[in-house]
């Protein structure tokens, strides 16, 4: 079965601190891949998407980029974090056919004082 | 673009009892995706019903089952026998085949005992 990991779980960084979170799916290939930011009380706003090795497609013009630089991890980067930054964030993945159904990991939680 | 709109931001069911969650979306698409997801206090995303908007019948899944009317753009999610474990946010999502997955704001339920 397929299981996707994030880390850290929770995450307190200073502004202007750089940021690395990590996404890794066991037990598919060639998946798709997501990143989502969740403010408090909000709904799910996607920011990165990816269809393969080096392929990223960006979805809001902001502090943050992505990589994925193996089949199966994606890596939500920034260089100089922004109190805007804080929130929840959501790693998913779906099997590689456009609209099927997104599983969600279980999330990171990133407060920027 | 499309757009999810979830008009109740909370609710409140008596356990054992009925309990219907509204959402609609606005699109000029014929083919696309409808999604509920349950998000526990735990944060993590968990899929709850998914349905085909080319299929005319309603999705079902145990105690889960969805209304979709394609023409008034509808796709609320009716939950039976509510039990206490199904205290969470609900959140209705749209998508279609271009890894383009939007959520509405979401609706937080409350089971009581």
């Amino acid at each position: 079965s397929q299981t996707i990991h994030q880390w850290p779980a929770t995450l307190v960084q200073p502004v202007g601190s750089p940021l690395s979170l990590e996404c890794t799916v066991e037990g598919t290939s060639n998946p798709n891949l997501y990143w989502y930011r969740q403010a408090a009380g909000r709904g799910l706003q996607l920011l990165f998407y990816s269809v393969g090795i080096g392929q990223i497609s960006s979805e809001v013009p902001q502090n943050l980029s992505a990589s994925r630089p193996q089949d199966r991890q994606f890596i939500l980067s920034s260089k100089k974090l922004l109190l805007s930054d804080s929130g929840f964030y959501l790693c998913a993945w779906n099997p590689g056919t456009s609209a099927d159904t997104q599983y969600f990991g279980p999330g990171t939680r990133l407060t920027v004082l | 673009a499309q757009t999810v709109t979830q008009s109740q931001p909370e609710m409140s069911v008596q356990e054992a009892e009925t309990v219907t969650l509204s959402c609609t979306y606005d699109t000029s698409e014929n083919n696309y995706y409808l999604f509920w997801y349950k998000q526990p206090p735990s944060r993590q995303m968990i899929l709850v019903i998914r349905q085909e908007a080319y299929k005319q019948q309603n999705a079902t899944e145990n105690r889960f089952s969805v209304n979709f009317q394609k023409a008034a753009k509808s796709f609320s999610l009716k939950i039976s026998d509510s039990q206490l474990g199904d205290t969470a946010m609900y959140f209705c999502a749209f998508m279609r085949g271009n890894n383009d997955m939007r959520f509405g704001a979401g609706t937080r339920l409350t089971v009581k005992p």
